[in-house]
C-alpha cells in the first residue's frame, strides 16, 4: 500500500459524458501527478501539481483538466469522453517536486 | 525530441537466473533517471533513482547503472524470482525551467520469470 488513494476504482460511462477522478496523496506529499495508461501502452504523463499550483504539463488533451485543492487532494476531469479515453488513470504523489513518486492503485475507465 | 528507448520489449527467463534490461535516452537537460516495477494492473513502484553523478545504485536484488556520457542505463536483476515477473519502466527527468521538471517514460520491458 503506497498511501495514495484513488476513487473510484472502476468507472464505466458512455461517449460524450464527463467524469471526475479523485486522488488523495500520501500524508505530507505536496506534489501530485496524473498519468494515463492505455492497454499495452506505456505510461503517459498528463499533469503535475505542487502545493496547489500547476507545475508541469505533459500530453494532456484540452478536454481534460485537473486541479489540486487546499487540502492537497486532486481531481482529474475528463469531458466529452471518447472510446479512446478508455484507460487506467494513475495518480502519484511525492514530497518534493522531484522526489520519489508513490503511485495509487489507479482508476480503470471504460468508455462505451 | 526527448525519448527513452528500452530493450528488450519482452524477456522470458528461468527462475534463479540473472538478467539485464537496457534503457537509452536522448533527454536533455538530464536531471535524474528512475526505474519502476509495474505489476499488471497495478501502479508502478519505484526501484531506484539516480542523478547525474551516480553510476550505480542497488535495491536488494536490483542494481541500476547509469552512464551519463553515453546516455545509457541498465537494470540488473540477480537470482530472479517468480515475483519479479512484471514490466520494468525507465523514466528520465529533465529540468524544463522555472522550477519545473518533465518526466519521459520508456514503454517498458515485460519480464516473465518461469519455474
Amino acid at each position: 500500500d503506497s498511501g495514495v488513494t484513488q476513487t473510484p476504482k472502476h468507472l464505466i460511462t458512455a461517449t460524450g459524458q464527463r467524469v471526475t477522478l479523485r486522488c488523495s496523496p500520501r500524508s505530507g506529499d505536496l506534489s501530485v501527478y496524473w498519468y494515463q495508461q492505455s492497454l499495452d501502452q506505456g505510461l503517459q504523463f498528463l499533469i503535475q501539481y505542487y502545493n496547489g499550483e500547476e507545475r508541469a504539463k505533459g500530453n494532456i488533451l484540452e478536454r481534460f483538466s485537473a486541479q489540486q485543492f487546499p487540502d492537497l487532494h486532486s481531481e482529474l476531469n475528463l469531458s466529452s469522453l471518447e472510446l479512446g479515453d478508455s484507460a487506467l488513470y494513475f495518480c502519484a504523489s511525492s514530497v518534493e517536486r522531484q522526489g520519489t513518486q508513490y503511485f495509487g492503485p489507479g482508476t480503470r475507465l471504460l468508455v462505451l | 525530441k526527448n525519448q527513452v528507448e528500452q530493450s528488450p520489449q519482452s524477456l522470458i527467463i528461468l527462475e534463479g537466473k540473472n538478467c539485464t534490461l537496457q534503457c537509452n535516452y536522448t533527454v536533455s537537460p538530464f536531471s535524474n533517471l528512475r526505474w519502476y516495477k509495474q505489476d499488471t494492473g497495478r501502479g508502478p513502484v519505484s526501484l531506484t533513482i539516480m542523478t547525474f553523478s551516480e553510476n550505480t545504485k542497488s535495491n536488494g536484488r536490483y542494481t541500476a547503472t547509469l552512464d551519463a556520457d553515453t546516455k545509457q542505463s541498465s537494470l540488473h536483476i540477480t537470482a530472479s524470482q517468480l515475483s519479479d515477473s512484471a514490466s520494468y519502466i525507465c523514466v528520465v527527468s529533465l529540468y524544463s525551467g522555472a522550477g519545473s521538471y518533465q518526466l519521459t517514460f520508456g514503454k517498458g520491458t515485460k519480464l516473465s520469470v518461469i519455474p
